[in-house]
């Protein structure tokens, strides 16, 4: 399967602890993209990356969120000290370069408890 | 404040009639727009696009119609088959700093019946 991946798909975890997720992207991509989408809602932006630079970050993505791309192939979202509200689908996309078309992988589905 | 709104949240269709599955914007600096599909359990997946330089883009059964004026678009699929049954984006982005920043609305469910 060529397609993006994520790891894990599902992650229950208790209020307070952290979290980590990782992403794969279409291995030509050098552009990721990280996005949250809550129940009844669409996806949101949080972040993206051009290589390994991290180049725009959401309002959404509060100090608690951090993401990289240290090789400039896959990437990890941590969510620090986590909180109920951080409960949703959070979704990594690819393209490549300036791309419109963006391919999303399955989503990480994080429940806080 | 919706940026991007698709009021519908749900649409029943009869095997072979055509849906209709509408988006309004309200950001007059979005000249980019794609419809996603999304099973359940499964990321959304590309379907179509269409610029703002154009009012139309087909592919095979399913069709963009962009109006700007009204700041409208809507995908039309004819004609329409059981497997469509899915949940329909449509997402919005300027293009900025030269990438695709998309603003997603809330998704339309579409059922349609054998």
């Amino acid at each position: 399967d060529t397609g993006v991946s994520q790891d894990p798909r599902h992650k229950i975890t208790k209020r307070g602890q952290n979290v980590t997720f990782r992403c794969d992207p279409i291995s030509e991509h050098n552009r990721l993209y990280w996005y949250r989408q809550t129940l009844g809602q669409g996806p949101e932006f949080l972040t993206y990356f051009q290589n390994e630079a991290q180049l725009e970050k959401s309002r959404l993505l509060s100090d608690r969120f951090s993401a990289e791309r240290p090789k400039g192939s896959f990437s990890t979202l941590e969510i620090q000290r986590t909180e109920q509200g951080d409960s949703a689908m959070y979704l990594c996309a690819s393209s490549l370069g300036v791309s419109e078309k963006l391919f999303f992988g399955s989503g990480t589905q994080l429940s806080v408890l | 404040d919706q940026q991007v709104k698709q009021n519908s949240p749900s649409l029943s269709v009869q095997e072979g009639r055509i849906s209709i599955l509408n988006c309004d914007y309200t950001n007059s600096m979005f000249d980019y727009f794609l419809w996603y599909k999304k099973y359940p359990a499964e990321g959304p997946t590309f379907l179509i696009s269409i610029s703002s330089i154009k009012d139309k883009n087909e592919d095979g059964r399913f069709t963009v119609f962009l109006n700007k004026s009204a700041k409208h678009l809507s995908l039309h699929i004819v004609p329409s088959q059981p497997g469509d049954s899915a949940v329909y984006f449509c997402a919005a982005s300027p293009v900025t700093s030269g990438t695709y920043k998309y603003i997603f609305g809330t998704g339309t469910r579409l059922k349609v019946l054998a």
